[in-house]
């Protein structure tokens, strides 16, 4: 069966670069979440987006942005990286009604700033 | 946000079943109780959930007290593969990860 599809699945940069995170949810799963792990921590919950919109935020640093495209994928922008930004990224993606307490996550993004 | 609390760490005998409890005391009636397990570095994994109703799939079962207020999840057969932090979430939208329990399954 298909999976969330996260890439890059590494990414090094430097302290004030940008970076851009990729997500491609599930085939027919309409609404993306992003997640932030930093060492030796729980996931946090960052931002999700259902159809297109934003549908809840959480702790997501006014640094960074993220939407949803017309094919479902979801970006996730990060600017003015800082070394506490260093994290693993996950993506996770549901299908909306009764089950969209499931959510699948990717194999997530290891980002490390330098 | 009805909160959560759990062992922090468990070891389980390979082949043994694994029971794994969590206190979910301030539960409203309308939410679910969900499991999800992380394996070292990898996305988490759903695993069940239910409302008040024993569950069961061929992952695990998931025995949920008749007043809701505690819940367990049973690895019928624990694996090595099972080594694992499982996460007991009561609020799954978005998914509010807490401490955990670490199991540990020894061979």
């Amino acid at each position: 069966a298909a999976g969330v599809i996260q890439s890059p699945r590494h990414l090094i940069k430097e302290k004030r670069e940008t970076a851009t995170l990729k997500c491609y949810p599930i085939p027919r799963h309409d609404t993306v979440y992003w997640y932030q792990q930093g060492p030796g921590q729980d996931p946090q919950f960052l931002i999700s987006f259902y159809e297109k919109m934003q549908s809840d935020k959480g702790s997501i640093p006014d640094r960074f942005s993220a939407q949803q495209f017309s094919d479902y994928h979801s970006e996730l922008n990060m600017s003015s990286l800082e070394l506490g930004d260093s994290a693993l990224y996950f993506c996770a993606s549901s299908s909306t009604g009764w089950g969209g307490g499931e959510q699948y996550f990717g194999p997530g993004t290891r980002l490390t700033v330098t | 946000d009805a909160k959560t609390t759990q062992p922090p760490s468990m070891d389980c005998a390979e082949g043994r079943a694994a029971n794994l409890p969590c206190n979910h005391s301030t539960i409203s009636g309308n939410e679910y109780v969900y499991w999800y397990r992380q394996i070292h570095s990898q996305g988490p994994q759903y695993i069940i959930h239910g409302l008040k109703n024993n569950e069961t799939n061929e992952m695990a079962s998931l025995i949920i007290t008749e007043d809701r207020k505690s819940s367990t999840l049973i690895l019928p057969h624990a694996t090595l593969r099972d080594t694992a932090v499982y996460y007991c979430i009561v609020r799954y939208t978005p998914l509010v990860f807490g401490k955990g329990t670490r199991l540990s399954v020894i061979a």
